[in-house]
């Protein structure tokens, strides 16, 4: 069963950083594409970013609002994911997901979310 | 960036009808399109994926289609549980995008 485990949200000062972590397990997590998606409070969905796996060029992609403030990395050793954030906006405030792409160019499976505020 | 744009935003329908929601793109994306289905508090679920890929688990009466531009989610014989924000999103190319919710309410 697929399994990711987001942590390391928390409250941020403007301008400050942070760097979320999501654990997974269940699938071979080398092969996998990545991806982080966020949820402002009361908002719609918004595609942060994704990694591709090592054999796919490793490359990362990133949405416009925050592409030169966040990356995402990976730990294929720890079958872990990445985003380091940085610059933060109040605007970035919101629930981030992992989610993989393991069958297609979907988001087939999710995280639970871990909630970044964003205030002074 | 490609737009995706979903309708109605929000729908108030009863157990039993037949619902439909349309996600128009701003530009062809062939058949990347898929479909979540989102309660309050959790995570997204995968629904339908490549237009009209039913995921395992997802009842029948859920179903897509469409191609290019235009495509629709059609739920017929809504259960309580179907009661649910669903969002529509492309990934023919990149920066990936959803579309803006439809909230579907009890009447």
């Amino acid at each position: 069963e697929v399994q990711l485990v987001e942590s390391g949200g928390g409250l941020v000062k403007p301008g400050g950083s942070l760097r979320l972590s999501c654990a997974a397990s269940g699938f071979i997590f080398n092969n996998a594409r990545m991806n982080w998606v966020r949820q402002a409070p009361g908002k719609g969905l918004e595609w942060v970013g994704r990694v591709k796996s090592k054999t796919d060029g490793g490359t990362t992609d990133y949405a416009t609002p925050v592409r030169d403030r966040f990356t995402i990395s990976r730990d294929d050793s720890k079958s872990t994911l990445y985003l380091q954030m940085n610059s933060l906006q109040i605007e970035d405030t919101a629930v981030y997901y992992c989610t993989t792409e393991l069958g297609g160019y979907y988001f087939d499976s999710w995280g639970q979310g871990t909630l970044v505020a964003v205030s002074s | 960036d490609i737009q995706m744009t979903q309708s109605p935003s929000s729908l108030s329908t009863s157990v039993g009808d037949r619902v439909t929601i349309t996600c128009r793109a701003s530009q062809t994306i062939r058949y990347y399109l898929n479909w979540y289905q989102q309660k309050p508090g959790k995570a997204p679920n995968l629904l339908i994926s490549a237009v009209s890929s039913l995921q395992s688990g997802v009842p029948s009466r859920f179903s897509g289609s469409g191609s290019g531009t235009d495509f629709t989610l059609t739920i017929s014989n809504l259960q309580p549980e179907d009661f649910a924000t669903y969002y529509c999103q492309q990934s023919f190319s990149s920066p990936y995008t959803f579309g803006q919710g439809t909230k579907l309410e009890i009447k």
